[in-house]
C-alpha cells in the first residue's frame, strides 16, 4: 500500500533563515505530487505541483520554491523565510482516480 | 473559475444527533467529488469519494454523501455523531477537464456537545 511521509513534523525558524521540507511517497510510481499550505484557521492553498522529475508548476507567487529530484521525493524550500511563511504545510500525491492522499504535515513557525 | 462552497463555517451538534454538512460546486465538466476530514494538527483523511453510478456513497467512520447533479451539491451526512467526529471537514472537487487539480471548499468546523 502507499504511504506518504513528511519531515520534520514541527519546525521553528527565525526570519531570514533557509527552509527545506521533505516529502516522500512509497508504494507508487511517478505520482503527481502537491504542496499545500494552511494558514491558521484557514483552508488549503495549493503552492506547487509536479507531474514528474524536474517538472514543477507554481500556483502562487512567493518566496518559496519546490524541487523534485527523484520520482517519489518532493522538496519545499526557501532561501529566506518571512513571518508570513508560518503555517501548516501538507504534501499530497494523486491517485489514478483523482483523489489525493495527504501526509501528516509540517508545522512551521517563523519567529 | 471552478469553485467549491461550504456555506457553514462552524456547526455544533449534540452527540448522538444527526449531521449534514453542505457542499456546492460551480457547474463545469464532469465532477469527481470528495470529502476529507482533518483533526487538529494532522493531515487530511479521505472519507469518501464519488465518481459515477449510485449517487449515494458510503464512506469510512459511518459517513455517507449524496450527489445531486441538479443542485450541484454533494452533502455529507451521518445519522448519529460521536464526540470523536469533532474536526474540520473539507469538500473537494476534481473536474474531468482538470483532473490534476482538486478544488477545495473553505471547510466546516464541527463541534460536538456532550
Amino acid at each position: 500500500s502507499q504511504t506518504i511521509h513528511q519531515w520534520p513534523a514541527t519546525l521553528v525558524q527565525p526570519v531570514g533563515s533557509p527552509l527545506s521540507l521533505e516529502c516522500t511517497v512509497e508504494g507508487t510510481s511517478n505520482p503527481n505530487l502537491y504542496w499545500y499550505r494552511q494558514a491558521a484557521g484557514r483552508g488549503l492553498q495549493l503552492l506547487f505541483y509536479s507531474v514528474g522529475i524536474g517538472q514543477i508548476s507554481s500556483e502562487v507567487p512567493q518566496n518559496l520554491s519546490a524541487s523534485r529530484p527523484q520520482d517519489r521525493q518532493f522538496i519545499l524550500s526557501s532561501k529566506k523565510l518571512l513571518l508570513s511563511d508560518s503555517g501548516f504545510y501538507l504534501c499530497a500525491w494523486r491517485a489514478d482516480t483523482y483523489e489525493q492522499y495527504f501526509g501528516p504535515g509540517t508545522r512551521l513557525t517563523v519567529t | 473559475a471552478q469553485s467549491v462552497t461550504q456555506p457553514d463555517i462552524h456547526i455544533t451538534v449534540s452527540e448522538g444527533a444527526s449531521l449534514e454538512l453542505r457542499c456546492n460546486y460551480s457547474y463545469g465538466a464532469t465532477p469527481y467529488l470528495f470529502w476529507y476530514v482533518q483533526s487538529p494538527g494532522q493531515g487530511l483523511q479521505l472519507l469518501l469519494k464519488y465518481f459515477s453510478g449510485d449517487t449515494l456513497v458510503q464512506g469510512i467512520k459511518g459517513f455517507e454523501a449524496e450527489f445531486k447533479r441538479s443542485q450541484s451539491s454533494f452533502n455529507l451526512r451521518k445519522p448519529s455523531v460521536h464526540w470523536s467526529d469533532a474536526a474540520e471537514y473539507f469538500c473537494a472537487v476534481a473536474f474531468s477537464n482538470a483532473g490534476n487539480m482538486l478544488t477545495f471548499g473553505g471547510g466546516t468546523r464541527l463541534m460536538v456537545k456532550p
